[in-house]
């Protein structure tokens, strides 16, 4: 029940394209879903973040779309370019033992070519 | 403002050998996180603290020791290293909420 499943493991795409990573959990306690954007030999970083609450959050050329009864939500990143290939895990938080447990995905390795 | 700093970079250990991975963040935050990467993972948690003097175990804390004796350091040890700890260690910071500052890690090799 504390698991976050990831996919696709790897994924290829073109210039101007659309990248979709998608992420499952089971927990209903998660309340709280971020995106971190990590490149090699860096640590991740934030991309960005959604709460249960609202189906939808756009920033930029990120999109994270979010399906409460179905226990999904989803990465969309709008006209990919080069400077995007890198690992993106999908996460999830709730609140345990007096800090905020965060459960990370796989990760999926994003490499947009030119 | 530096962030999360982690020293060093990179460690090969032998087998049997300790070690400790130090953290350190400018950022005046309370919780403190070390995470272990491994190929095709996600982060798991080894050790938190949420705040000077008080830690807890994660997920995966089984060989490694942690302390937190001021707010600043969350260093990391590793006693009697064995090849399943090699790994990129991570450490992270937060202030209260969700949101976790990552060092840029640290390689170690246990040979």
């Amino acid at each position: 029940q504390q698991q976050v499943k990831q996919s696709p493991q790897s994924l290829i795409v073109q210039k101007g394209g659309i990248s979709i990573i998608n992420c499952a959990y089971e927990n209903t306690a998660f309340d709280y879903f971020p995106w971190y954007q990590q490149f090699p030999g860096k640590g991740p970083a934030l991309l960005i973040a959604i709460r249960p609450d609202v189906s939808e959050k756009k920033e930029g050329r990120f999109t994270i779309s979010f399906n409460k009864s179905a226990k999904q939500f989803s990465l969309h990143i709008m006209d990919s370019q080069p400077g995007d290939s890198a690992t993106y895990f999908c996460a999830a938080s709730m609140r345990s033992g007096g800090y905020n447990k965060l459960i990370f995905g796989a990760g999926t390795r994003l490499a947009v070519h030119p | 403002n530096a962030g999360v700093t982690q020293t060093p970079k990179f460690r090969i250990l032998k087998i049997g050998q300790s070690m400790t991975l130090q953290c350190t963040q400018d950022m005046n935050h309370n919780y403190m996180y070390w995470y272990r990467q491994d190929p095709g993972m996600g982060l798991k948690l080894i050790y938190y603290s949420v705040g000077a003097g008080i830690t807890d175990k994660g997920e995966v804390p089984n060989g490694y020791n942690v302390s937190r004796s001021t707010t600043e350091d969350f260093p990391l040890r590793l006693e009697l290293a064995a090849p399943s700890q090699t790994s990129v260690y991570f450490c992270a910071s937060s202030y209260s909420s969700d949101i976790q500052y990552f060092g840029a890690g640290t390689r170690l090799s246990v040979l």
